[in-house]
């Protein structure tokens, strides 16, 4: 079975500053990491993930998160976050093999104050 | 493409009364999920299904949930009786085959039980 553990229910940052949303995951089998993104009203959106490779992955907003498999971790980062950017943030695991469902954490809601 | 259709988006209903979501997935995808969201449990699966077939509803919370999914493109999810601790958003999400994958996410439906 799989677990994952959003370490901060919520994250208030000033426009334009450095933001990470804080993700670990437990599993005894290798999976996949997965970083979603869901507006007010909204279902979820795929940000980004990590399948295999580079540790490191990115988005086309300017997000990116690097996957630690020693620590267990896949933080999201974005150097500089927009108002746009405030939104409910979820990481999600699932195994890596086969067409698998996801368990997601309890969820990062980030505000943007400007 | 028009994603993964839900209806309706809100639902509100009385104790004891049926409910029936819809889901529509992506044309071409042979894998769909429900899941729940709420504010204690936050994103859980209830059930999923590939080409048809319900592979895993070990996530239905009892016998009042019921799901079906007569052909590829429709999917339904019943709650007879329902009760005030079955409001939630309710996701369906479809996928198509290859582990990496991803789901893509319906825009929920909005459930109320009185």
């Amino acid at each position: 079975a799989q677990s994952v553990t959003q370490l901060d229910s919520q994250v208030p940052v000033f426009e334009e500053a450095p933001v990470e949303l804080r993700c670990n995951y437990s599993s005894s089998v290798s999976v996949y990491l997965f970083w979603y993104v869901q507006y007010p009203n909204q279902g979820l959106q795929l940000l980004l993930k990590y399948l295999s490779g580079s540790t490191l992955v990115e988005s086309i907003n300017g997000f990116e998160a690097e996957f630690n498999k020693s620590q267990t971790s896949f933080h999201l980062r974005k150097p500089s976050v927009h108002i746009s950017d405030t939104a409910e943030y979820f990481c999600a695991v699932r195994r890596n093999s086969g067409n698998t469902p996801l368990v997601f954490g309890k969820g990062t809601r980030l505000s943007v104050i400007a | 493409d028009a994603g993964v259709i839900q209806s309706p988006r809100h639902e509100v209903t009385e104790m004891g009364q049926e409910v029936t979501l819809r889901c529509k997935p992506i044309s071409g995808h042979d894998y769909l999920f429900w899941y729940r969201q709420t504010m204690m449990r936050g994103l859980e699966l209830l059930i999923y299904f590939n080409n048809n077939v319900p592979i895993d509803d070990s996530g239905m919370p009892e016998d009042r949930f019921s799901a079906k999914m007569p052909n590829a493109s429709f999917s339904t999810l019943k709650i007879q009786p329902s009760e005030p601790r079955d409001s939630a958003v309710y996701f369906c999400a479809s996928s198509s085959s290859g582990s990496g994958n991803e789901q893509f996410f319906g825009p929920g439906t909005r459930l109320t039980v009185l």
